[in-house]
């Protein structure tokens, strides 16, 4: 089956320490994205990556960091600087044609205990 | 104003109904025009994409874009109890080589036996 996966699905974590959440995708696309959503806020894009070993902020980079050492994997991590992390977190790829149309995994739900 | 409204609902439907789900624009350069699905707790899923103006039909679903009126529309024609959840339109313009696209907040649709 292609597809995104992300895990873990749930995930606590204590104030003040990093947590790294994953992203994988066997859809050979080139393009991948990590999303934060609160509720009545919509997706705030957090970084994006066009290609292996690039990635750009989004509009709310600040606490994250994020990787693109192979074309399937980008994985997200949430550092202790965030300061309020607790949020659904949703990664996305997407290919060149039709204009980037993005497909999400399934989510990861952080909680920040 | 916001690059894209979307009316949060709850919108609240009986079985069988025809339902209407809209955003608006404001940026005149968006090309491409998305909706998605959201079940609570679950990633959005992609239903409809549409490149410029006109109407697009995959079976129940209708996407309509206006772009003289900066005007999106989703319908559902016999709407289902399973079609409950949250609908996101999306929108995208072509910049720096990308297409990184715009989320509207979303419509939260209700259908009740």
């Amino acid at each position: 089956d292609g597809g995104i996966t992300q895990s873990p699905k749930y995930l606590f974590r204590k104030e003040g320490q990093n947590v790294t959440l994953s992203c994988e995708q066997n859809l050979n696309h080139d393009a991948m994205y990590w999303y934060r959503q609160d509720p009545g806020q919509g997706l705030r894009l957090i970084y994006y990556s066009q290609i292996v070993n690039d990635f750009q902020k989004g509009d709310i980079a600040e606490g994250y960091s994020v990787s693109r050492e192979k074309k399937e994997s980008f994985p997200l991590t949430v550092t202790s600087a965030q300061k309020n992390p607790t949020a659904f977190y949703l990664c996305a790829s997407s290919r060149t044609e039709q204009g980037d149309t993005q497909y999400f995994g399934p989510g990861t739900r952080l909680t920040v205990l | 104003q916001k690059e894209v409204e979307q009316d949060p609902g709850p919108l609240s439907v009986p079985e069988g109904a025809i339902v209407s789900l809209n955003c608006t624009y404001s940026n005149s350069a968006f090309q491409y025009f998305m909706w998605y699905r959201q079940y609570s707790r679950k990633g959005p899923e992609l239903l409809m994409y549409t490149y410029s103006s006109g109407n697009k039909e995959d079976g129940r679903f209708t996407a309509q874009v206006d772009k003289s009126s900066k005007y999106i529309s989703l319908f559902i024609r016999d709407s289902q109890p399973s079609d409950s959840a949250t609908y996101l339109c999306a929108m995208s313009a072509r910049s720096g080589g990308s297409y990184i696209p715009t989320f509207g907040r979303g419509t939260s649709l209700i259908v009740h036996p």
